[in-house]
């Protein structure tokens, strides 16, 4: 089925580990972005990319890292994970993240940082 | 600073009941979109809109881009459409570059049998 796929659905690391959260898209979008989702707020934009080779930062990119080498894969890399990164992380993406094109997210995966 | 705001935060309704839920917003907006989340936390995107009003089954969304306002209505709401609905502005890109979306804090409806 052509969507967003984000692996993994759960995961809990230790303070100061390191992890890459996958998020894949088959739709050929040129648009995606990274959300983390924490109680009581809105949803947060942390990084996105508007095509292969450029990204750029959201409203918390803190303690976050992305790449885009490819059109379908975007993943975000958490290089020393703290407690406050616990969180729900969903990708989404857009065929150009402009106002005439909606969004496809993928399922979420649930951080855990002890 | 919330730039989305939404209204009711929690909403409980008999079956059968017309829904309504606001979002008013502070900023120059190119789209509004409104999201759905059920209890297993995917986001399901309902509706996209720049101006007017779109329609899709029971669901009904509508926006005034002077007021900064936006309702999504619910005829003849069911216990399945029990989830939380969210509502998501993209600013009016500054400079180049599309910037994500700012997303209000959600409502959660419960429709009871």
């Amino acid at each position: 089925n052509a969507g967003v796929t984000q692996t993994p659905k759960f995961q809990v690391l230790k303070t100061g580990q390191s992890m890459t959260l996958q998020c894949a898209q088959d739709m050929n979008h040129e648009y995606m972005s990274w959300y983390r989702q924490d109680p009581g707020m809105g949803l947060r934009l942390i990084h996105y990319s508007v095509g292969a080779g450029i990204t750029d930062q959201g409203e918390v990119p803190n303690g976050y890292n992305v790449s885009r080498s490819t059109t379908e894969d975007f993943p975000l890399r958490l290089l020393s994970a703290a407690p406050s990164q616990t969180s729900v992380y969903f990708c989404a993406s857009s065929y150009s993240g402009g106002p005439g094109n909606g969004y496809t997210f993928g399922s979420g995966t649930r951080l855990t940082v002890v | 600073k919330n730039e989305v705001e939404q209204s009711p935060q929690n909403l409980t309704a008999q079956e059968g009941e017309f829904i309504t839920i606001n979002c008013s917003y502070s900023v120059g907006i190119s789209a509004l979109h409104w999201l759905q989340q059920h209890p297993g936390g995917g986001i399901v995107s309902l509706f996209m809109l720049s101006s007017g009003k779109k329609k899709h089954g029971r669901l009904i969304a509508t926006i005034n881009i002077q007021e900064k306002h936006s309702s999504l209505h619910i005829t003849a709401s069911h216990p399945r459409d029990s989830a939380v609905y969210i509502c998501a502005v993209r600013p009016r890109a500054s400079g180049g570059g599309a910037d994500g979306l700012t997303f209000g804090k959600g409502t959660h409806l419960i429709i009871q049998p």
